[in-house]
Parts: C-alpha cells; sequence; structure tokens
C-alpha cells in the first residue's frame, strides 16, 4: 500500500535555530498538508499545498513557517526560528483529491 | 463552542462488544466526515469516511450521519484488544482544503 514517508522521525534542535522537516508523499496525489500535534493536544491543520502553492492556511502558520516542493517528490516544512511551543508531532498528509487524507508517520520535534 | 467535540472517555468495553464513538460539529457548511484511529505516538489511519446522511458500513465498522443533528457516530462491532487506541472524529467544508479535528475519545477494550 502506498505511504507517505517522512523523515526525520525525531528532530531535537536549540531555540532560535531553523529546522526543515521532509516529507515524501504518495506519488499521484496532487494535494499536500502538514498538520502537527501537540502532545496531549488534538491534531491541527498548519497549511495545504496544491499546484505549486499554498491554497489555505491556519493562524499558526506564521512568517516562520513556509513550505516548498523542491523537486517532483519532497514537500518540506521550513521552521526559521524554532520556538519551545513548536515542540510537537508535525504529520505530512497528501491526497489524491479533497477528500480521504493519508497521514505520514510523522516528526517529533523537540526544541530545546 | 468546540468546533468538532467528542467525550475524551476512556470508554471501556469488554472484548466483543459493541463500542459506540459520537462526535458533533458546530458548522452546518461541513460535508465531508471522517473517523481516524490513532494509536499512542503513531500517525492518524483513516477508518472511515461519510457524506451523506445515514449508515456507511465497511467490515466491523458502521459509520452514522445525522446532518440536521449536526451528529456523526462510529459503531465498531466485536471489538478487539487491538481496537484500544484513540477515536479522532475530522469534518470537512467543500470550501475548504482542512480537517478540523475533535480532541479524540479514548477507547479500552478489555480482554
Amino acid at each position: 500500500e502506498p505511504e507517505v514517508t517522512q523523515t526525520p522521525s525525531h528532530q531535537v534542535t536549540q531555540m532560535g535555530q531553523e529546522v526543515i522537516l521532509r516529507c515524501v508523499p504518495i506519488s499521484n496525489h496532487l494535494y499536500f498538508y502538514w498538520y502537527r500535534q501537540i502532545l496531549g493536544q488534538k491534531v491541527e491543520f498548519l497549511v495545504s499545498f496544491y499546484n505549486n502553492e499554498i491554497s489555505e492556511k491556519s493562524e499558526i502558520f506564521d512568517d516562520q513557517f513556509s513550505v516548498e516542493r523542491p523537486d517532483g517528490s519532497n514537500f518540506t516544512l521550513k521552521i526559521r526560528s524554532t520556538k519551545l511551543e513548536d515542540s510537537a508531532m508535525y504529520f505530512c498528509a497528501s491526497s489524491g483529491d479533497s477528500y480521504g487524507y493519508t497521514f505520514g508517520s510523522g516528526t517529533r520535534l523537540t526544541v530545546v | 463552542q468546540k468546533e468538532v467535540e467528542q467525550n475524551s472517555g476512556p470508554l471501556s468495553v469488554p472484548e466483543g462488544a459493541i463500542a459506540s464513538l459520537n462526535c458533533t460539529y458546530s458548522d452546518r457548511g461541513s460535508q465531508s466526515f471522517f473517523w481516524y484511529r490513532q494509536y499512542s505516538g503513531k500517525s492518524p489511519e483513516l477508518i472511515m469516511s461519510i457524506y451523506s446522511n445515514g449508515d456507511k458500513e465497511d467490515g466491523r465498522f458502521t459509520a452514522q450521519l445525522n446532518k440536521a443533528s449536526q451528529y456523526v457516530s462510529l459503531l465498531i462491532r466485536d471489538s478487539q484488544p487491538s481496537d484500544s487506541a484513540t477515536y479522532l472524529c475530522a469534518v470537512k467544508k467543500d470550501s475548504s482544503y482542512k480537517l478540523i479535528f475533535g480532541s479524540g475519545t479514548r477507547l479500552l477494550v478489555r480482554p
């Protein structure tokens, strides 16, 4: 069964550092997403990406965040200057239409 | 008012019983409804989607949708200990790309 692949599985970074989280969506999917889940809290939408541009973003997705699809397969989330409150599980997802998302296994980001 | 509300649980049922999980949502513009299962420390896994009023069955799972009451539920028949997880309800509007998740209901199936 096709999978969404995320790397790394765990990232520890110092406050103020930049991090890039990487995702390889399912190959024939067209819509890509980032969600995050702070420990013990609900899954929250960050951003959706379609046709090489952001289609929707949440209030959480401020100027510290950016997304990119640098080639035909990767989809990245960059956090420019990490804060302690950015510590969370970050999930990439993709879909072939606007329904039925498949989530990746996640990257646990710990900011110290 | 929360956009998607779920009882946090835990809901404890014996093995072989029916587990009933409920979800209410506030936005009447919501058109698509999803149930995800999330094991501790893992990513959400899609169980079922439902778009029309009524019931939708897939194996041991049945999703039920009542748009007039803004209510969606998931029934799990013949519950197994491996079904023990947190069940997330998510809703989506046709005009939006994002899924809005509830906080989840923790299900515990006792052997």
